[in-house]
């Protein structure tokens, strides 16, 4: 399987706390995204990061790659209720675009 | 940004029949569609990747029988879910993009509830 891991599976935070999550490959690839998805809900693009970028932020996001490693980390800082969603890894090689299996990330107001 | 719709967003169907799930670009002209199936719970697995024109490709262990794909325009692809069953109960997600290669970011649909009873 391609589809490589996510952890942790669910997590449940206070409203405020900054939420960490880890994304892990199993090939090379050429970019790499996260995804939000609100419970039976569409996809919600939130960041892409290059394969030759180290580090991206948008807003209260922070994405780092180590394509070493094979592995990227979430963060979302100063979390919010309205951040609770299932998050999703996915990764570009090739022709080919693979999801993680998600993280569901709960805030607690 | 590009928007790609999906109809019907949620369908309830019996066991044994057939349901058509279309999905549109919009605004831009797409290439390349993908179908996605989601269960409860669990990520999105690739189905098929779809071109204008051309047959759809099946990823392994997905019957191309059961789920058959016609993108005839580039604005418009369809799923049908043949005979549908139980087990076929899912959130089927497409998503589409423009151009040769796989781009930086492809466009997803908001997903369409499929319940077979």
């Amino acid at each position: 399987s391609q589809q490589g891991e996510e952890d942790p599976q669910a997590l449940s935070i206070q409203e405020g706390e900054n939420a960490t999550m880890n994304c892990s490959y199993k090939t090379s690839i050429n970019n790499l995204q996260w995804y939000r998805q609100n419970s039976g809900r569409g996809l919600v693009h939130l960041i892409l990061i290059r394969s030759n970028e180290r580090e991206k932020h948008s807003g209260r996001l922070r994405v780092t790659l180590d394509t070493s490693k094979k592995s990227s980390s979430l963060l979302i800082t100063a979390s919010r209720a309205a951040d609770t969603a299932s998050y999703f890894c996915a990764w570009g090689y090739g022709q080919n675009f693979v999801f993680g299996p998600g993280t569901r990330l709960s805030v607690l107001p | 940004g590009a928007v790609v719709s999906q109809h019907p967003s949620r369908v309830i169907c019996k066991s044994g029949t057939s349901v058509k799930i279309e999905c549109r670009s919009l605004d831009f002209q797409a290439t390349t569609m993908f179908w996605y199936r989601q269960f409860p719970k669990k990520s999105l697995m690739l189905m098929a990747t779809s071109n204008e024109g051309s047959k759809a490709t099946y990823e392994q262990g997905v019957e191309k029988d059961k789920f058959l794909i016609n993108h005839a325009s580039l604005t418009l692809s369809t799923l049908t879910v043949t005979s549908a069953h139980p087990e076929d109960s899912s959130f089927y997600i497409c998503s589409a993009f423009w151009g040769d290669s796989m781009p930086d970011t492809q466009y997803f649909g908001p997903g369409t509830r499929l319940t077979v009873l």
